[in-house]
């Protein structure tokens, strides 16, 4: 079954501690993507990546980090710099960066406490 | 202004009535449109894409008019299961720039 995957789909972590959101596909897309959905906002683009060992920082990239040492997988840490931590985090890829058609994985709930 | 707008809604129709959205963007080079549905507290899943021609799957039909910088998906005979929010995303490619920018959604209840 082919797809993207995100690991946990909830995760709850203490003010100040960093964390990792899983995101891997078997799509054998070249690029991925981080986003955050806040209540009655849209996506916003956090990190994307074109190919492996190689990622751009998209509109908020403030307060995070990514990696891509793999094609399959695009981790995003959250560190104790971002600000507002708490929001749904969703993963997508596209064949490369000059097709657009993204498609999603099921995300993972933040909640900073 | 924001780069690509959408009216929040919710738009409220009953079961069997037509119902159209529309999605303004404000950068003249945006390049390709979609439409995407989301579920309530689930990820958005493709719906469409939109072409200059405008196109149609099943009760679905996208149209892009590229003079007043729009598009507009159309769904007729409204199911229950239609009641999601729709978000419209339109890519900008040019120079440096290369990303998709999402609307906030359109929220449409069908009621029975």
């Amino acid at each position: 079954d082919g797809g993207i995957t995100q690991s946990p789909k909830y995760l709850f972590r203490k003010e100040g501690q960093n964390v990792t959101l899983s995101c891997e596909q078997n799509l054998n897309h070249d690029a991925m993507y981080w986003y955050r959905q806040d209540p009655g906002q849209g996506l916003r683009l956090i990190y994307y990546s074109q190919i492996v060992n190689d990622f751009q920082k998209g509109d908020i990239a403030e307060g995070y980090s990514v990696s891509r040492e793999k094609k399959e997988s695009f981790p995003l840490t959250v560190t104790s710099a971002q600000k507002n931590p708490t929001a749904f985090y969703l993963c997508a890829s596209s064949i490369d960066h000059r097709d657009y058609t993204q498609y999603f994985g099921p995300g993972t709930r933040l909640t900073v406490l | 202004r924001k780069e690509v707008e959408q009216d929040p809604g919710p738009f409220n129709v009953p079961e069997g009535a037509t119902v159209a959205f529309n999605c303004t963007y404000s950068n003249s080079a945006s390049q390709s449109f979609f439409w995407y549905r989301q579920d309530c507290r689930k990820e958005p899943k493709l719906l469409m894409s939109v072409y200059s021609s405008g196109n149609e799957d099943g009760r679905f039909t996208a149209q892009l008019n590229r003079a007043s910088q729009y598009i507009s998906l159309l769904i007729r005979d409204s199911k229950l299961s239609d009641s999601a929010t729709y978000l419209c995303a339109v890519r900008i490619y040019g120079g440096a720039t290369n990303k998709l920018i999402f609307g906030t959604g359109t929220l449409l209840a069908v009621q029975p």
